[in-house]
């Protein structure tokens, strides 16, 4: 079955540690994205890629880093330069073309606590 | 200031009966897309429905509808025969032009279907 897979489901974190997130889509997508959400509030971009090898930063930027080596892949690291990481990470991704709607799928979600 | 505005934080229905859920949003880029997401306790973001602000007629897929009024910048979500299944958050969120399908969320109503 075609879709997007985040792993792991749950993940506890010291302060001072970087933990990555795994993001996996086999749907041929071009686009992949990473979105952050707090408790009560809608999602919030980190990073983008549209195509291998290259990716953007989104409004919360700060304390992430990501890497987009391969089309069906795009970890993303929470750096101990991230203050508040306790929060709910969202994968997405989409296939960009010059007429599609483009619209952007979700993968299930990594829930991250900083103990 | 807030691009996607979702003034209902909560929202109840008893089963069977129809629900709109409100969303106003704010842009001067004539060319825009509005999506709906659903977000049961799960986590995962299920799209729903797409609305482009060239598109003449309104929206749907299913139960879902959205109306759309374009002088008054507002993408309202109605969905009818509520079905308990249908309790969830619901985000409304809108994409600009740019090219890089970047998607901005409103703050999400949680809807409650009552039997």
């Amino acid at each position: 079955d075609g879709g997007i897979t985040q792993s792991p489901k749950y993940l506890f974190r010291k302060e001072g540690q970087n933990v990555t997130l795994s993001c996996e889509q086999n749907l041929n997508h071009d686009a992949m994205y990473w979105y952050r959400q707090d408790p009560g509030q809608g999602l919030r971009l980190i990073y983008y890629s549209q195509i291998v090898n290259d990716f953007q930063k989104g409004d919360i930027a700060e304390g992430y880093s990501v890497s987009r080596e391969k089309k069906e892949s795009f970890p993303l690291t929470v750096t101990s330069a991230q203050k508040n990481p306790t929060a709910f990470y969202l994968c997405a991704s989409a296939k960009t073309g010059t007429s599609g709607i483009d619209t952007q799928y979700f993968g299930p979600g990594t829930r991250l606590t900083v103990l | 200031a807030q691009k996607i505005t979702q003034t209902q934080p909560g929202m109840f229905v008893q089963e069977k009966e129809a629900v709109t859920l409100d969303c106003t949003y704010d842009t001067s880029d004539p060319s825009y897309g509005l999506f709906w997401y659903k977000q049961p306790s799960s986590g995962e973001m299920i799209f729903l429905i797409y609305q482009g602000s060239y598109d003449q007629q309104n929206a749907t897929e299913g139960r879902y509808s959205l109306n759309f009024q374009k002088a008054r910048k507002s993408a309202n979500l109605v969905i009818s025969a509520s079905q308990l299944g249908d309790s969830a958050m619901y985000f409304c969120a809108m994409r600009e032009g740019g090219g890089y399908n970047k998607l901005i969320f409103g703050a999400g109503t949680r809807l409650a279907v009552h039997p």
